[in-house]
């Protein structure tokens, strides 16, 4: 089946830090990647996403890109600031199903002034 | 402003009474998502609809209940028959084919007890 695992958290970084968030991911095919992000008390966010391989999304300074290879779509910030601190979602959609999204269990990061 | 609604942002109830979790979008789109979230958990599919009066079964959709009359609403009843219904639930909207993104709204947070 379809199934994404993410690093787990809490992850509490610097001002101005690098932020690097793993996810791998399973499915058959080439399904499309996202990255949602969930600020504290409201519903998800799309942050970026990427729809094949090699694709690099981007969005706020975030970066991922697609890696068939590795199966993975990591998440990199190169400065983060005290907004960014929130739970972010790894997701994907197979090929299959353009309706249905698989999440990983999200990762908190909390960004310290 | 478009965007999806979901009412009331907070919501208590005693155990054995069924609860309707209200959603509605106005952004046009045809399908519509329930999803529920639990604490260190990603976000599981309860319901989706893709067209009007019809709807299917996500990953979790034991002891929940969905009706799809308009395109603009897809209101989620918690039956009594759902053994842990304390949890943030979450509806989503899209519009179909490729680039079929999903958007959040804000959610309910339903207590039981």
């Amino acid at each position: 089946g379809n199934s994404v695992t993410q690093m787990e958290g809490p992850v509490t970084l610097s001002e101005e830090a690098f932020l690097t968030i793993n996810c791998t991911y399973t499915a058959t095919g080439y399904p499309s990647l996202f990255w949602y992000v969930q600020y504290p008390g409201e519903g998800l966010q799309l942050l970026l996403k990427a729809t094949k391989a090699d694709d690099k999304g981007s969005n706020k300074g975030f970066e991922a890109t697609y890696r068939k290879e590795t199966t993975s779509f990591h998440l990199e910030k190169g400065s983060v600031q005290v907004s960014d601190s929130a739970v972010y979602f790894c997701a994907l959609r197979p090929r299959s199903n353009d309706y249905k999204l698989s999440f990983g269990a999200g990762t908190t990061v909390t960004v310290r002034a | 402003d478009g965007g999806i609604t979901q009412s009331p942002k907070y919501l208590f109830r005693k155990e054995g009474q069924n609860v309707t979790l209200s959603c509605e979008q106005n952004l046009n789109h045809d399908a519509m998502y329930w999803y529920r979230q639990d604490p260190g958990q990603g976000l599981r599919l309860i319901y989706y609809s893709q067209i009007v009066n019809d709807f299917q079964k996500g990953d979790i959709a034991e002891g929940y209940s969905v009706s799809r009359e308009k395109k603009e609403s897809f209101p989620l009843t918690v039956t009594s028959a759902q053994k842990n219904p304390t949890a943030f639930y979450l509806c989503a909207s899209s519009s179909s084919g490729e680039r079929n993104e999903q958007y959040f709204g804000p959610g309910t947070r339903l207590t039981v007890t």
